[in-house]
């Protein structure tokens, strides 16, 4: 299995801007997750999905930021308008199931810098 | 509000010694501890996850221990490699739900050669 795939890894783009992550979770999981890194406040889980509903979005920081999960393999973060505060890593995981660690697998991330 | 402090936030060390990385929490109540690597450029990778009833678990050269009681647990590394040289991050579940995990900010580790 090729685990979780996140593009574009790297993305720069101008203050205003539409950004768009993308996911693909492993096949089979039916969890997924979205994250955010930085080094001032670490790992925080922004969104979840189970079976691609979204379960708690609690952790979206504001309405500038949404998530979608059409279908069980691909799920995407939007920022728009996208500021330079949103800049950090975001990390993608899924999982076979909630409450234990069967397989839960972190992409590779997307480090996005807005200037 | 549930914390997750670790210790030391860095730490370098020469290759082939030990050390001894420290997580103390506040998440009540408590379900399970992980502890994450995390190679630079790389998501997290899960090294250990520990329940209530066990204090103890390996994985190869990596040692977790939980103390449930006074909230503290230790990752100890042996024989390290360059390899190793990553940030390791502790992490507490609240209850069997991902919504209440709480991360801390994870201690790097540099190891020599």
């Amino acid at each position: 299995d090729a685990g979780v795939i996140q593009s574009p890894r790297h993305e720069v783009t101008e203050m205003g801007q539409e950004v768009t992550l993308r996911c693909k979770p492993i096949s089979g999981h039916d969890y997924l997750f979205w994250y955010r890194q930085t080094m001032m406040r670490g790992l925080e889980l922004l969104i979840y999905f189970n079976n691609n509903v979204p379960i708690d979005d609690s952790g979206m920081p504001e309405d500038r930021f949404s998530a979608k999960m059409p279908n069980a393999s691909f799920s995407t973060l939007k920022i728009q308008p996208s500021e330079p505060r949103d800049s950090a890593v975001y990390f993608c995981a899924s999982s076979l199931s909630r409450g234990l660690d069967y397989g839960y697998t972190f992409g590779s991330g997307t480090r996005l810098t807005v200037v | 509000k549930n914390q997750v402090e670790q210790s030391p936030q860095s730490l370098i060390i020469l290759e082939g010694k030990n050390c001894t990385l420290q997580c103390n929490y506040t998440v009540s109540p408590f379900s399970n501890l992980r502890w994450y690597k995390q190679d630079t450029g790389r998501g997290p990778v899960s090294l250990t996850i520990m329940t209530f009833s066990e204090n103890t678990k390996s994985n190869g050269r990596y040692t977790a221990t939980l103390d449930a009681d006074t909230k503290q647990s230790s990752l100890h590394i042996t024989a390290s490699q360059l390899s190793d040289s990553a940030s390791y991050i502790c992490v507490v579940s609240e209850d069997s739900g991902y919504s209440t995990l709480t991360f801390g900010k994870g201690t790097m580790l540099l190891v020599s050669p």
